[in-house]
């Protein structure tokens, strides 16, 4: 079945060093793509997005890369810093396949570890 | 605003007893979620409610029920605990059905069962 998944289960960086986490999709058809943060003992939490029609999308420090040929999605972290250790998740929404609605498929994360 | 809320944090239960996890949206949000997340996993979901007054089955519905009481509360129940139910679940929240709504989550009940 159609999935989304992540490349690397852990990243290390330096802190000020830039970070890029990346995503593997399978459903040609998704238009909508997410970036959850998720801190220990806390839930998601909103990143950024991106529409299937735009390549790039840029937010304060991160940013998204979209590239549909490929079907690959990274995240971007500027100047990573110690509050960004977190797992970090991508979602898509399937929105022409699943009829519509808000249904989001997750991939399994990648734990973002950001060393002094 | 609180947000997305959750009760309880966490929950232990025995093999066979029922519990119902509660959540409560302050956002004026139309639609609610319900998640689960194993360990190691992404989130999976177990049930939506589009608007007040439906639900629907989201990827993974098996041994729950939910009930939209209002526009605020989803609440999800599980009527025979399994110790494969053990997780994290999660509630959600977002405007609407489009899919370029931001989905907000609450923090999280922990259950475990035995």
């Amino acid at each position: 079945g159609e999935s989304v998944g992540l490349h690397l289960p852990t990243l290390s960086v330096q802190e000020g060093d830039n970070s890029i986490i990346n995503c593997a999709y399978s459903n040609s058809a998704s238009d909508y793509f997410i970036w959850y943060k998720q801190e220990s003992g806390k839930g998601p939490q909103f990143i950024i997005d991106i529409r299937s029609n735009m390549d790039k999308r840029q937010g304060q420090r991160v940013t998204v890369l979209l590239n549909k040929t490929v079907k690959h999605l990274s995240l971007q972290i500027a100047a990573t810093q110690p509050g960004d250790s977190a797992v970090y998740f991508c979602a898509e929404n399937p929105w022409i396949l699943t009829g519509g609605g808000n249904k989001l498929t997750f991939g399994t994360g990648t734990q973002l570890k950001v060393e002094l | 605003n609180a947000g997305v809320t959750q009760t309880p944090k966490f929950q232990v239960l025995k093999t066979g007893q029922s519990m119902t996890l509660q959540c409560a949206q302050d956002m004026n949000h139309n639609s609610m979620y319900w998640y689960r997340q194993d360990p190691g996993m992404g989130l999976r979901l177990i049930y939506y409610s589009a608007s007040e007054g439906t639900t629907d089955k989201g990827e993974v519905p098996n041994g729950y029920n939910v009930s939209r009481l209002n526009k605020r509360e989803f609440s999800l129940r599980l009527e025979s605990a399994a110790p494969s139910q053990t997780s994290v679940y999660f509630c959600a929240s977002s405007g609407g059905q489009g899919a370029g709504e931001k989905q907000y989550f609450g923090p999280g009940t922990r259950l475990t069962v035995l």
